[in-house]
């Protein structure tokens, strides 16, 4: 079973500023996926950003990047020049790579991000 | 555009109802999901359904059942409701096939046992 841990609860940022969420996993896959969902206060839960595990190659889209370190399996979202519409609960997200995985996720616990004005 | 939705954003029960929790997504997607959403818990998987009438269970699926008559509709049954099923529900949909599919959320229920 795979378990994806996420340490920190809360995190803060000021506008324009770059922040990072932590995020680590355990598993035993070698061919997986993993994510960052963004769920906006009262709102749906979006896709930010995803990454293939055979990649060596970070993904990034826009403003946001990630530090994947298969060995270390950790796998970090860093946010540049934060923005109000950044405040949301971000999750980290696991999925085994195959047929037979249907598309399950495993999920973190959570980060709230605050973007402060 | 891709649409999930779910019957209702807020839901109040007594303990001991039977509880329905609707999703619909109108994407034709083959796989849908429920989660349950707990402070500090993230979202754990309750059933998922990779056909019509195909259902398997998640991790946690203890006092839930689920039902899926039609490809877009996916349904969250509480038999008998009790007051630690109080809790977000969000319901989620992907496409079968291809190396890694995005998940698309309903808007979830919030769910009061009282």
């Amino acid at each position: 079973a795979q378990t994806v841990t996420q340490s920190q609860p809360e995190m803060s940022v000021q506008e324009a500023e770059t922040v990072t969420l932590s995020c680590t996993y355990d598993t035993s896959e070698n061919n997986y996926y993993l994510f960052w969902y963004k769920q906006p206060p009262s709102r749906q839960m979006i896709l930010v950003i995803r990454q293939e595990a055979y990649k060596q190659q970070n993904a990034t889209e826009n403003r946001f990047s990630v530090n994947f370190q298969k060995a270390a399996k950790s796998f970090s979202l860093k946010i540049s020049d934060s923005q109000l519409g950044d405040t949301a609960m971000y999750f980290c997200a696991f999925m085994k790579a195959g047929g037979t995985s249907y598309g399950k996720l495993t999920f973190g616990q959570g980060t709230i991000l605050t973007v402060h004005p | 555009d891709v649409k999930v939705t779910q019957s209702s954003r807020y839901l109040v029960k007594r303990t001991g109802e039977k509880v329905f929790l609707e999703c619909v997504q109108d994407m034709d997607h083959e796989n849908m999901f429920w989660y349950r959403q707990d402070p500090g818990l993230g979202l754990r998987l309750i059933y998922f359904s990779y056909d019509v009438k195909m259902k398997e269970k998640g991790d946690i699926p203890e006092g839930y059942s689920v039902s899926r008559e039609k490809k877009e509709r996916f349904s969250l049954i509480l038999e008998s409701a009790s007051t630690n099923q109080t809790s977000m529900y969000l319901c989620a949909s992907t496409p079968g096939g291809g190396p890694y599919n995005e998940q698309f959320f309903g808007p979830g229920t919030r769910l009061t046992v009282l």
